[in-house]
Protein backbone atom coordinates (compact mmCIF):
# COMPACT_ATOMS: atom_id res chain seq x y z
CA UNK A 1 0.00 0.00 0.00
CA UNK A 2 1.06 3.69 -0.19
CA UNK A 3 1.17 5.88 2.75
CA UNK A 4 -1.24 9.03 3.12
CA UNK A 5 -0.52 12.68 4.49
CA UNK A 6 -3.06 15.05 5.51
CA UNK A 7 -2.47 18.46 6.51
CA UNK A 8 -3.29 20.10 9.04
CA UNK A 9 -3.38 17.42 11.61
CA UNK A 10 -5.85 19.43 13.79
CA UNK A 11 -6.74 22.77 13.80
CA UNK A 12 -9.58 24.60 16.34
CA UNK A 13 -11.87 26.73 14.34
CA UNK A 14 -14.30 29.31 15.28
CA UNK A 15 -18.12 28.79 14.29
CA UNK A 16 -18.82 29.98 10.81
CA UNK A 17 -15.85 29.45 9.17
CA UNK A 18 -14.43 27.17 7.02
CA UNK A 19 -11.38 25.20 6.90
CA UNK A 20 -9.75 22.93 3.93
CA UNK A 21 -8.03 19.84 4.68
CA UNK A 22 -5.59 18.29 2.26
CA UNK A 23 -4.59 14.59 1.51
CA UNK A 24 -1.88 13.48 -0.81
CA UNK A 25 -1.05 10.39 -1.40
CA UNK A 26 2.69 9.15 -2.61
CA UNK A 27 1.77 7.01 -5.28
CA UNK A 28 -0.94 7.10 -8.06
CA UNK A 29 -4.25 5.57 -6.52
CA UNK A 30 -7.96 4.75 -8.06
CA UNK A 31 -10.21 5.75 -5.65
CA UNK A 32 -10.06 7.94 -3.07
CA UNK A 33 -12.79 8.77 -0.03
CA UNK A 34 -13.46 10.76 2.76
CA UNK A 35 -14.63 9.67 6.12
CA UNK A 36 -15.46 11.28 9.47
CA UNK A 37 -15.35 9.90 13.22
CA UNK A 38 -16.85 11.69 15.59
CA UNK A 39 -15.20 11.46 19.16
CA UNK A 40 -15.45 8.13 20.49
CA UNK A 41 -17.46 6.39 17.54
CA UNK A 42 -17.51 4.52 14.41
CA UNK A 43 -15.87 6.13 10.84
CA UNK A 44 -19.01 7.42 8.55
CA UNK A 45 -18.39 7.39 5.08
CA UNK A 46 -18.82 11.01 3.77
CA UNK A 47 -17.99 10.65 -0.20
CA UNK A 48 -16.23 9.32 -3.32
CA UNK A 49 -13.07 11.85 -4.43
CA UNK A 50 -13.79 11.65 -7.70
CA UNK A 51 -10.96 12.65 -10.64
CA UNK A 52 -11.96 15.65 -12.64
CA UNK A 53 -15.55 15.76 -11.35
CA UNK A 54 -17.96 16.31 -8.66
CA UNK A 55 -17.36 13.91 -5.66
CA UNK A 56 -20.08 10.92 -4.92
CA UNK A 57 -22.21 12.15 -1.98
CA UNK A 58 -23.56 9.71 0.81
CA UNK A 59 -26.92 10.19 2.61
CA UNK A 60 -26.81 12.71 4.92
CA UNK A 61 -23.95 14.73 3.09
CA UNK A 62 -24.14 17.60 0.55
CA UNK A 63 -21.59 19.33 -1.60
CA UNK A 64 -22.48 22.63 -0.23
CA UNK A 65 -21.21 21.76 3.25
CA UNK A 66 -18.53 19.55 2.10
CA UNK A 67 -16.79 20.44 -1.47
CA UNK A 68 -14.30 18.00 -2.28
CA UNK A 69 -12.10 18.13 -5.12
CA UNK A 70 -9.62 15.94 -6.48
CA UNK A 71 -7.41 17.39 -9.51
CA UNK A 72 -5.16 14.62 -9.92
CA UNK A 73 -4.66 10.78 -9.01
CA UNK A 74 -2.49 11.60 -5.69
CA UNK A 75 -4.78 14.51 -4.42
CA UNK A 76 -7.41 15.40 -2.65
CA UNK A 77 -9.22 18.48 -0.58
CA UNK A 78 -12.51 18.65 1.60
CA UNK A 79 -13.75 21.65 2.95
CA UNK A 80 -16.04 22.04 6.07
CA UNK A 81 -17.70 24.96 5.39
CA UNK A 82 -20.08 27.03 7.57
CA UNK A 83 -18.50 25.31 10.87
CA UNK A 84 -20.46 24.74 13.85
CA UNK A 85 -19.70 22.96 17.19
CA UNK A 86 -21.26 19.45 15.81
CA UNK A 87 -18.68 19.75 13.01
CA UNK A 88 -15.99 18.82 15.69
CA UNK A 89 -14.86 15.16 14.47
CA UNK A 90 -11.99 13.28 12.86
CA UNK A 91 -11.72 13.44 8.95
CA UNK A 92 -9.98 10.91 7.49
CA UNK A 93 -9.19 10.34 3.92
CA UNK A 94 -7.78 7.13 2.19
CA UNK A 95 -7.28 5.43 -1.00
CA UNK A 96 -7.50 2.38 -2.61
CA UNK A 97 -5.23 0.88 -5.80
CA UNK A 98 -6.25 -1.72 -8.03
CA UNK A 99 -6.56 -4.86 -6.27
CA UNK A 100 -5.65 -3.34 -3.24
CA UNK A 101 -6.69 -2.67 -0.07
CA UNK A 102 -8.23 0.65 1.10
CA UNK A 103 -5.35 2.45 2.99
CA UNK A 104 -6.33 5.47 5.47
CA UNK A 105 -4.66 8.85 6.19
CA UNK A 106 -3.74 9.81 9.96
CA UNK A 107 -6.88 11.99 10.05
CA UNK A 108 -7.51 15.95 10.71
CA UNK A 109 -9.22 16.12 14.27
CA UNK A 110 -11.17 19.71 14.36
CA UNK A 111 -12.43 21.57 17.18
CA UNK A 112 -15.21 23.83 16.37
CA UNK A 113 -16.02 26.15 19.16
CA UNK B 1 -30.47 -0.98 5.33
CA UNK B 2 -27.56 -2.65 5.87
CA UNK B 3 -25.51 -2.46 9.04
CA UNK B 4 -22.46 -4.25 10.83
CA UNK B 5 -21.97 -4.11 14.33
CA UNK B 6 -19.66 -5.17 16.91
CA UNK B 7 -20.93 -7.73 19.77
CA UNK B 8 -18.77 -5.92 22.58
CA UNK B 9 -17.41 -2.45 23.36
CA UNK B 10 -14.05 -3.27 25.25
CA UNK B 11 -12.40 -6.15 25.60
CA UNK B 12 -9.51 -6.64 28.60
CA UNK B 13 -7.43 -9.37 27.74
CA UNK B 14 -3.75 -10.85 29.56
CA UNK B 15 -0.45 -10.65 27.27
CA UNK B 16 -0.15 -13.65 25.73
CA UNK B 17 -4.13 -14.78 25.91
CA UNK B 18 -5.87 -15.35 22.66
CA UNK B 19 -8.00 -12.35 21.58
CA UNK B 20 -11.52 -12.75 20.08
CA UNK B 21 -13.54 -9.99 18.83
CA UNK B 22 -16.93 -10.56 17.42
CA UNK B 23 -18.62 -9.12 14.69
CA UNK B 24 -22.41 -9.12 13.62
CA UNK B 25 -23.99 -7.63 9.83
CA UNK B 26 -27.16 -7.77 9.05
CA UNK B 27 -26.69 -7.75 4.91
CA UNK B 28 -27.14 -11.19 3.59
CA UNK B 29 -26.14 -9.81 0.54
CA UNK B 30 -22.10 -8.58 2.23
CA UNK B 31 -19.47 -11.18 0.40
CA UNK B 32 -16.62 -8.78 1.59
CA UNK B 33 -15.50 -7.76 4.92
CA UNK B 34 -12.42 -6.27 6.80
CA UNK B 35 -10.90 -6.09 9.88
CA UNK B 36 -9.21 -3.09 11.00
CA UNK B 37 -7.02 -1.94 13.97
CA UNK B 38 -6.82 2.14 15.13
CA UNK B 39 -4.34 3.14 17.81
CA UNK B 40 -4.81 5.90 19.38
CA UNK B 41 -4.26 9.20 17.20
CA UNK B 42 -4.05 7.33 13.69
CA UNK B 43 -5.95 6.30 10.87
CA UNK B 44 -6.96 2.47 10.54
CA UNK B 45 -4.76 0.33 9.34
CA UNK B 46 -5.62 -3.16 7.48
CA UNK B 47 -5.41 -6.40 9.24
CA UNK B 48 -7.07 -9.04 6.99
CA UNK B 49 -10.02 -9.98 4.61
CA UNK B 50 -12.55 -12.75 3.80
CA UNK B 51 -14.79 -12.66 1.04
CA UNK B 52 -17.84 -14.70 0.90
CA UNK B 53 -16.66 -17.51 -0.43
CA UNK B 54 -14.67 -18.43 2.53
CA UNK B 55 -15.29 -18.81 5.87
CA UNK B 56 -11.48 -18.65 7.14
CA UNK B 57 -8.58 -17.17 6.60
CA UNK B 58 -5.20 -16.84 8.32
CA UNK B 59 -2.45 -14.13 8.72
CA UNK B 60 0.01 -13.46 10.96
CA UNK B 61 -1.14 -14.09 14.45
CA UNK B 62 -4.32 -13.44 13.18
CA UNK B 63 -7.84 -15.11 11.88
CA UNK B 64 -10.98 -14.24 10.89
CA UNK B 65 -14.21 -16.61 10.84
CA UNK B 66 -17.00 -15.93 8.71
CA UNK B 67 -20.37 -17.38 9.55
CA UNK B 68 -22.87 -16.59 6.69
CA UNK B 69 -25.61 -19.07 8.64
CA UNK B 70 -25.34 -16.77 11.53
CA UNK B 71 -24.07 -13.51 9.48
CA UNK B 72 -21.11 -12.98 12.02
CA UNK B 73 -17.72 -12.71 11.84
CA UNK B 74 -14.68 -13.03 14.42
CA UNK B 75 -11.15 -11.85 14.61
CA UNK B 76 -8.47 -14.31 16.86
CA UNK B 77 -5.66 -12.76 17.46
CA UNK B 78 -3.43 -15.16 18.87
CA UNK B 79 -0.89 -14.71 21.86
CA UNK B 80 -1.81 -10.92 22.47
CA UNK B 81 0.90 -8.19 22.44
CA UNK B 82 0.82 -4.92 24.44
CA UNK B 83 1.23 -3.71 20.82
CA UNK B 84 -2.10 -5.03 20.34
CA UNK B 85 -3.79 -2.06 22.34
CA UNK B 86 -5.93 -0.40 19.69
CA UNK B 87 -9.64 -0.07 18.69
CA UNK B 88 -11.01 -3.01 16.19
CA UNK B 89 -13.31 -2.63 13.78
CA UNK B 90 -14.96 -4.40 11.34
CA UNK B 91 -16.04 -3.35 8.12
CA UNK B 92 -18.48 -4.47 5.35
CA UNK B 93 -17.06 -3.43 2.16
CA UNK B 94 -19.35 -2.20 -0.34
CA UNK B 95 -18.21 -1.79 -4.12
CA UNK B 96 -15.18 -0.08 -2.22
CA UNK B 97 -17.25 1.80 0.09
CA UNK B 98 -16.63 0.97 3.40
CA UNK B 99 -19.78 0.40 6.26
CA UNK B 100 -17.85 0.23 9.44
CA UNK B 101 -19.12 -1.17 12.55
CA UNK B 102 -19.24 0.27 16.26
CA UNK B 103 -15.44 -1.22 17.43
CA UNK B 104 -14.21 -2.74 20.12
CA UNK B 105 -11.16 -1.22 22.17
CA UNK B 106 -8.78 -3.95 23.14
CA UNK B 107 -6.82 -3.55 26.71
CA UNK B 108 -3.58 -5.71 27.06
CA UNK B 109 -3.11 -6.08 30.66
CA UNK B 110 0.54 -6.99 31.36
Amino acid sequence: SAVISQKPSRDICQRGTSLTIQCQVDSQVTMMFWYRQQPGQSLTLIATANQGSEATYESGFVIDKFPISRPNLTFSTLTVSNMSPEDSSIYLCSGLKEGGEQFFGPGTRLTVL
Amino acid sequence: GESVGLHLPTLSVQEGDNSIINCAYSNSASDYFIWYKQESGKGPQFIIDIRSNMDKRQGQRVTVLLNKTVKHLSLQIAATQPGDSAVYFCAENGDYKLSFGAGTTVTVRA
